[in-house]
């Protein structure tokens, strides 16, 4: 069964930084697109990042641009959220998910938890 | 950009017929495919419907996806309920260039 496993989150302080990591397991997405989506506690699903399968492009949601930087690591075939300048706001379980051919999430981590506080 | 607008819960009895709707603010709803993904309680969000009306192997087909582009509305229906259906379900949608979009869900309860 096709699985990507994200981790790297935790309990950080407002203003800091932390990395996340999906990687996969009997499953490659070298050659599909790679997104980012969080969900605060409670609350419904929100897009944060795509990084395209070649890693060229990326974009991002209007709350994080400037402060998360996807990246992906084809050797390895993981891909990364770099967060820095934290808010309490971005609190949420983060998943990753696999990219389809016309831009829908056909394959979804079980998410790891970020919480910012004090 | 647009938002996706879902009712925040509905409700319905086993064995019958649910529609969810997800409305788009701006723009036409067929100028982008809508997929809807299930999500129960403590699990991560499953695909049930991609590119408005398709159903991915293994989901079942009683669910159902369509667009009406005069109404410029998505919608997800579910019949025959089950009380394996209960679930939050989310729309989402692409702009084209930069973004992807979700609803804000909604909350099927099967009682």
């Amino acid at each position: 069964q096709v699985q990507l496993v994200e981790s790297g989150g935790g309990v950080v302080q407002p203003g800091r930084s932390l990395r996340l990591s999906c990687s996969a397991s009997r499953l490659t997405f070298n050659g599909f697109a790679m997104h980012w989506v969080r969900q605060a506690p409670g609350k419904g699903l929100q897009w944060v990042a795509v990084i395209s399968y070649d890693g060229t492009k990326k974009f991002y949601a209007d709350s994080v641009k400037g402060r998360f930087t996807i990246s992906r690591d084809k050797s390895r075939n993981t891909q990364y959220l770099q967060m820095s300048s934290l808010r309490v706001e971005d609190t949420a379980v983060y998943f990753c998910a696999r990219s389809a051919a016309t831009d829908y999430m056909d394959v979804w981590g079980k998410g790891t938890t970020v919480t910012v506080s004090s | 950009n647009f938002m996706l607008t879902q009712p925040h819960s509905v409700s319905e009895s086993p064995g019958k017929t649910v529609t969810i709707s997800c409305t788009r603010s701006s723009g036409s709803i067929a100028s982008n495919y809508v997929q809807w993904y299930q999500q129960r309680p403590g699990s991560s969000p499953t695909i049930v419907i991609y590119e408005d009306k398709q159903r991915p192997s293994g989901v079942p087909d009683r669910i159902s996806g369509s667009i009406d582009s005069s109404s410029n509305t998505a919608s997800l229906t579910i019949s025959r309920l089950k009380t394996e259906d209960e679930a939050d379900y989310y729309c989402q949608s692409y702009d084209g260039s930069t973004s992807w979009v979700f609803g804000g869900g909604t909350k099927l309860t099967v009682l």
